[in-house]
């Protein structure tokens, strides 16, 4: 079955840019159909959802962000990732990539499959 | 943007009890409203799609209802490790927003 898994560093100074890998296996990203999300979640539990990338390039990101953030997919390799630039500690959360479910009808809209998430920490 | 109230925020109840949770959105989202659960230190787990689609492998026990603004997640008889924070999620005009949880306990 299709199993995701986050990479990247755990500690990012302030200022810089952030950068995570999300690895697809058991499926092919190029395969279409589905769509890759970033979803963030804050050390008080709030989840929140950064942005998309479809396998041709696609993407779409939150408002709140969509000037700092970057999606990317790499087909060859079957990966995606995250660029957030400036990030101050406000960044500092768990990332998880996931997929969008689809069914006979199309997209539904939830996540069905998630990677286990990855700790990123902003600090000096 | 669509806000999500998402009650209560925390929970207690017995094993065996009927266990309720409300979503309410701001604005009509049709049924593009789904229930997570999540554990401590693992990713949200998809329990119901559509308000009311079960998904495979949930257990029958877990359950949604609702369309347009008011959503509910029902689990008939609590069991043990049903014990977590739950999150409802919602889809609409390009943008997935996340209730802010519920913790359920064991009274």
């Amino acid at each position: 079955q299709v199993q995701l898994q986050e990479s990247g560093p755990g500690l990012v100074k302030p200022s810089q840019t952030l950068s995570l890998t999300c690895t697809v296996s058991g499926g092919s990203i190029s395969s279409g159909g589905h769509y890759w999300s970033w979803i963030r979640q804050y050390p008080g539990k709030g989840l929140e959802w950064i942005g998309y990338i479809y396998y041709s390039g696609s993407t779409y990101y939150t408002p709140s962000l969509k000037s700092r953030v970057t999606i990317s997919v790499d087909t060859s390799k079957n990966q995606f990732s995250l660029k957030l630039s400036s990030v101050t500690a406000a960044d500092t959360a768990v990332y998880y990539c996931a997929r969008d479910k689809t069914v006979t009808r199309g997209r539904t809209y939830a996540f069905d499959i998630w990677g286990q998430g990855t700790t990123v920490t902003v600090s000096s | 943007d669509i806000q999500m109230t998402q009650s209560p925020s925390s929970l207690s109840a017995s094993v065996g009890d009927r266990v309720t949770i409300t979503c309410q959105a701001s604005q009509d989202i049709s049924n593009y409203l789904h229930w997570y659960q999540q554990k401590p230190g693992k990713a949200p787990k998809l329990l119901i799609y559509d308000a009311s689609n079960l998904e495979t492998g949930v257990p029958s026990r877990f359950s949604g209802s609702g369309s347009g603004t008011d959503f509910t997640f029902t689990i008939s008889s609590l069991q043990p490790e049903d014990i977590a924070t739950y999150y409802c999620q919602q889809y609409d005009n390009l943008m997935y927003t996340f209730g802010q949880g519920t913790k359920l306990e064991i009274k």
